[in-house]
């Protein structure tokens, strides 16, 4: 079993859209959980970073972690065009284990 | 807003050949990563760098690759003898104290 499920879609919606992008993971120690956004052959770029299970909440963005199931969220709320990108997530167990362990990405398209 | 700097944005490579990247780390960050990303793959982890020494190592990083700070600024990746199947992605990303890490732009290896 891979330690980080991800869809690798790719998703399309029309601008102005809610989006849910997930992953779901099987090592229970990780405790930091982040969502990168990645344009095309651009490096990932940090959007969310959380810690344990809720929400948290930037702009457009929300992320969601659910420790007991395992599986993270990332909504976007009127998605734009520019949002169109791959989305990976990335955990790490933390207490002095900083390596991240990566999705291999959900490819996003927001068609105008 | 600070940024990770990689050079160069491509590198075009005889297999067998050396070759060194390039990375202009945040300039008040203490921890340094190289990364790869084989393309439509997950981004792995290759390496870790704290107090000018190798803190982790992934299976991949074997003998044909090494990391230096070789002037107290920039962090240098060299493959010494390169193969078909290291032409991917490169992204050095560096970590302040915070469990968050910033990438680069990457460097695309292509080896012929």
């Amino acid at each position: 079993q891979k330690e980080v499920e991800q869809d690798p879609g790719p998703l399309s919606v029309p601008e102005g859209a809610i989006v849910s992008l997930n992953c779901t993971y099987s090592n229970s120690a990780f405790q930091y959980f982040m969502w990168y956004r990645q344009y095309s052959r651009k490096g990932p770029e940090l959007l969310m970073y959380t810690y344990s299970s809720g929400n948290k909440e930037d702009g457009r963005f929300t992320a969601q972690v659910d420790k007991s199931s395992k599986y993270i969220s990332l909504f976007i709320r009127d998605s734009q065009p520019s949002d169109s990108a791959t989305y990976l997530c990335a955990m790490t167990p933390g207490g002095g284990s900083y390596i991240p362990t990566f999705g291999r990405g959900t490819s996003l398209i927001v068609h105008p | 807003e600070p940024e990770v700097t990689q050079t160069p944005s491509h590198q075009v490579t005889q297999m067998g050949q050396e070759v060194i990247l390039r990375c202009v780390p945040i300039s008040n960050h203490l921890y340094f990563y190289w990364y790869r990303q084989i393309l439509g793959q997950k981004v792995e982890f290759l390496v870790s760098f704290y107090n000018n020494e190798i803190s982790e190592k992934s299976e991949i990083f074997d003998d044909q690759f090494s990391v230096e700070r070789p002037d107290g600024s920039n962090f240098t990746l060299k493959i010494r003898s390169t193969k078909l199947e290291d032409s991917a992605m490169y992204f050095c990303a560096t970590q302040s104290g915070l469990n968050i890490q910033y990438f680069g732009a990457g460097t695309r290896l292509s080896v012929l």
